[in-house]
């Protein structure tokens, strides 16, 4: 079973508009670190943020912050007020504690392709 | 602070030879993962380095193998290489804290060595 979702391959926004992407995950560890990673076209994967399982608040960093619905196993990225330089592959992650089973490694979605209109 | 380097950036090769990727991680980080990225696949884990160790491996065959160094520097070797290996290959560093909160270890990626077997 896949332990991380992202079910948009594509997606389009207006520049300056908001835009969330989805991200869905699967872990029986009650202790586990969820994050976003942006991959421009030149392949360096850039950390965005960062929500850890027993973090009260939803994390913000600038322009992202991350929609966390613990119960629905859901960890959105939204990205307020979309730039051009935006356009780029983003793909949420998942770190396990010692009782995932993935012994610690970061397990990446498939990505989402966001494509940001002027 | 010097970010994550990796050589080459670029490597043609053909079916059954063999390869040595290297990462230089940043100053300071002891941890040293290996991702694979191809575009039928995504980003999967193949092994981590801390101190000299291999502490993590993904599952991946016998033909891939790595190493770490004193100074923090890995290098990653695929040997008689087929063409299914042709992917983008990326080293991320970490200061791979304590095994009990390596869940929100920021990992940094380095611009990733994008290697074509032909």
């Amino acid at each position: 079973a896949q332990k991380i979702t992202q079910t948009q391959p594509g997606m389009f926004v207006q520049e300056k508009e908001a835009v969330t992407l989805d991200c869905t995950y699967d872990t029986s560890d009650p202790s586990y670190g969820l994050f976003w990673y942006k991959q421009p076209s030149s392949g360096e994967m850039i950390f965005l943020i960062y929500q850890g399982s027993y973090d009260q608040q939803n994390a913000t960093e600038g322009r992202y912050s991350l929609n966390f619905q613990k119960a629905r196993k859901s960890a959105n990225l939204v990205i307020s007020a979309s730039q051009l330089g935006d356009s780029a592959m983003y793909f949420c992650a998942m770190r396990e504690g010692l009782q995932g089973g993935s012994q610690g490694n970061l397990i990446f979605g498939k990505g989402t392709k966001l494509s940001v209109k002027p | 602070k010097a970010g994550v380097t990796q050589t080459p950036r670029y490597l043609i090769k053909t079916r059954g030879q063999q390869v040595t990727l290297s990462c230089s991680p940043i100053s300071g980080h002891r941890s040293v993962s290996w991702y694979q990225q191809t575009p039928g696949q995504g980003l999967q884990f193949l092994f981590e380095y801390f101190s000299e160790t291999q502490r993590n491996k993904g599952n991946f065959p016998g033909r891939f193998s790595g190493r770490q160094f004193s100074n923090s520097r890995s290098e990653m070797n695929v040997s008689t290489l087929e063409l299914g290996d042709s992917a983008l290959y990326l080293c991320a560093s970490s200061n791979g804290l304590a095994a009990a909160f390596r869940f929100y270890n920021e990992q940094f990626f380095g611009p990733g060595t994008r290697l074509t077997v032909l």
